[in-house]
């Protein structure tokens, strides 16, 4: 069953290091992954996307790698700043993008000066 | 372009009584999808709307709650009879015709507390 009301895991980094935020997802059938930011009070802001005839996806200062062997989706965030500090979430569709997503319970990344 | 804009941004009921949120799409957009948000949780769906049609309610309780995005005017999501375990943040996100969830935009949130 799920876990309700436990703390969220936390990562932290140094400013300027690289961060890396792990994801598990549970459907082996989701063909479509997003990692979002969430910063306090605010909703979900897309970082980035990758399909799973992909491994690997690059953005600006992100990268983000599916494993699709052990269903497992990787966030890195190259030489973090500040304004990195939220919440990262992972989420997987399995419709084709025709019906809502699936989010994973999200990590909360600090960075330190 | 305004994004998609919720109302109220924090919305406060006593148990008992009725909660409506309001969701306004981005320009253009035409899907509507609901999520709820617990304190040190993830989002989870609750319901995926068009224009006048619901078109997966799979994560929506069955009794109190309901969902309606008519032909003009914002989405609504509307909680009967509040009970405390109903607060939390409720997000709306919207997307264009063709493109489904891969191309949502969330709104801000409505923080629901029951008293």
């Amino acid at each position: 069953g799920e876990s309700v009301g436990l703390h969220l895991p936390t990562l932290s980094v140094q400013e300027g290091d690289n961060s890396i935020i792990n994801c598990a997802y549970s459907n082996s059938a989701s063909d479509y992954f997003i990692w979002y930011k969430q910063e306090s009070g605010k909703g979900p802001q897309f970082i980035i996307d990758i399909r799973s005839n992909m491994d690997k996806r690059q953005g600006q200062r992100v990268t983000v790698l599916l494993n699709k062997t052990v269903k497992h989706l990787s966030l890195q965030i190259a030489a973090t700043q500040p304004g990195d500090s939220a919440v990262y979430f992972c989420a997987e569709n399995s419709g084709g993008g025709a019906d809502g997503l699936t989010f994973g319970k999200g990590t909360h990344l600090i960075i330190q000066p | 372009n305004a994004g998609v804009m919720q109302n109220p941004r924090h919305l406060v009921r006593r148990r008992g009584q009725e909660a409506r949120l309001r969701c306004s799409p981005m320009k253009g957009h035409s899907h509507v999808y609901w999520y709820r948000q617990l304190p040190e949780e993830g989002l989870k769906f609750m319901v995926y709307l068009q224009k006048e049609n619901i078109i997966d309610e799979s994560g929506m309780p069955k009794e109190r709650f309901s969902a309606e995005f008519p032909k003009e005017g914002p989405s609504i999501l509307r909680i009967q009879q509040v009970v405390r375990g109903d607060s939390a943040a409720y997000f709306c996100a919207s997307s264009p015709e063709t493109g489904g969830v891969t191309e949502a935009f969330f709104g801000q949130g409505t923080r629901l507390t029951v008293v």
